[in-house]
C-alpha cells in the first residue's frame, strides 16, 4: 500500500526567504507526482505535476523536482511571498490503473510579512 | 470555465442520521472522484467514477457510505447511519483524463454530533 509522508509538518518563515518542503512515499513504481496547494476552507488547487520520465517541473517561482528511485519529490519556492501562505500537499497515484490519489498530510506553510 | 459545484457548503447532523452530498463536475470531465478529508490529515480517496461506471470504491466503508452517478454527469455521495468519525470535509474532484486537469470543489464539511 503506498504511503505518502511530507516534512515538515509546519514551517514559518519571513517573507522573501527560499524554501524547501519535502514529500516521500513507499512505492517508487509511480507514473507521475502532483503538488497542489489548500487554502483555508476551500479545496485543492494542482500546482505541478512531474511524469515518471521527467526530473523537474517549473512554474514561476515553484520548482519540483522527482526522484523515482528514492522514491523523494521536493517542492522549492524561491522569493516566498505572505501570499504563499498555505498547505502544500503532494499525492502519487493509487495504483493499479485507478487515477485516484493518495496524499501526504501536507505542510502548513506561513509566510511572515 | 465553471469550476466543481458542490452543496451544501456545510452540515451538521446526529450521530444515527442520514445525510447527502451533491457533486455537478466540469462539463465534459469523464472522471469524478469523492474524498474524504479529516482535520489536519491529506484527503483519502473514496470513489472514482469513469463516466457513470465506478472505476474504483476499495476505500469506501461500503456498511454505511454509497455513491452514484447518474447519466455520468452529476453524482451524489449518501452516508446511512452517520458515525461521530464520520466528521471531516468531503471533496468532490473531476478530470477530463488522467490526472492532467485535476480539479477540486471547494467541499462539504460534515459535522456530526
Amino acid at each position: 500500500k503506498q504511503e505518502v509522508t511530507q516534512i515538515p509538518a509546519a514551517l514559518s518563515v519571513p517573507e522573501g526567504e527560499n524554501l524547501v518542503l519535502n514529500c516521500s512515499f513507499t512505492d517508487s513504481a509511480i507514473y507521475n507526482l502532483q503538488w497542489f496547494r489548500q487554502d483555508p476552507g476551500k479545496g485543492l488547487t494542482s500546482l505541478l505535476l512531474i511524469q515518471s520520465s521527467q526530473r523537474e517541473q517549473t512554474s514561476g517561482r515553484l520548482n519540483a523536482s522527482l526522484d523515482k528511485s528514492s522514491g523523494r519529490s521536493t517542492l522549492y519556492i524561491a522569493a516566498s511571498q505572505p501570499g504563499d501562505s498555505a498547505t502544500y500537499l503532494c499525492a502519487v497515484p493509487v495504483g493499479g490503473g485507478a487515477d485516484g490519489l493518495t496524499f501526504g498530510k501536507g505542510t502548513h506553510l506561513i509566510i511572515q510579512p | 470555465e465553471a469550476g466543481v459545484a458542490q452543496s451544501p457548503r456545510y452540515k451538521i447532523i446526529e450521530k444515527r442520521q442520514s445525510v447527502a452530498f451533491w457533486c455537478n463536475p466540469i462539463s465534459g470531465h469523464a472522471t469524478l472522484y469523492w474524498y474524504q478529508q479529516i482535520l489536519g490529515q491529506g484527503p483519502k480517496l473514496l470513489i472514482q467514477f469513469q463516466n457513470n461506471g465506478v472505476v474504483d470504491d476499495s476505500q469506501l466503508p461500503k456498511d454505511r457510505f454509497s455513491a452514484e452517478r447518474l447519466k455520468g454527469v452529476d453524482s451524489t455521495l449518501k452516508i446511512q447511519p452517520a458515525k461521530l468519525e464520520d466528521s471531516a470535509v468531503y471533496l468532490c474532484a473531476s478530470s477530463p483524463q488522467g490526472h492532467y486537469g485535476y480539479t477540486f470543489g471547494s467541499g462539504t464539511r460534515l459535522t456530526v454530533v
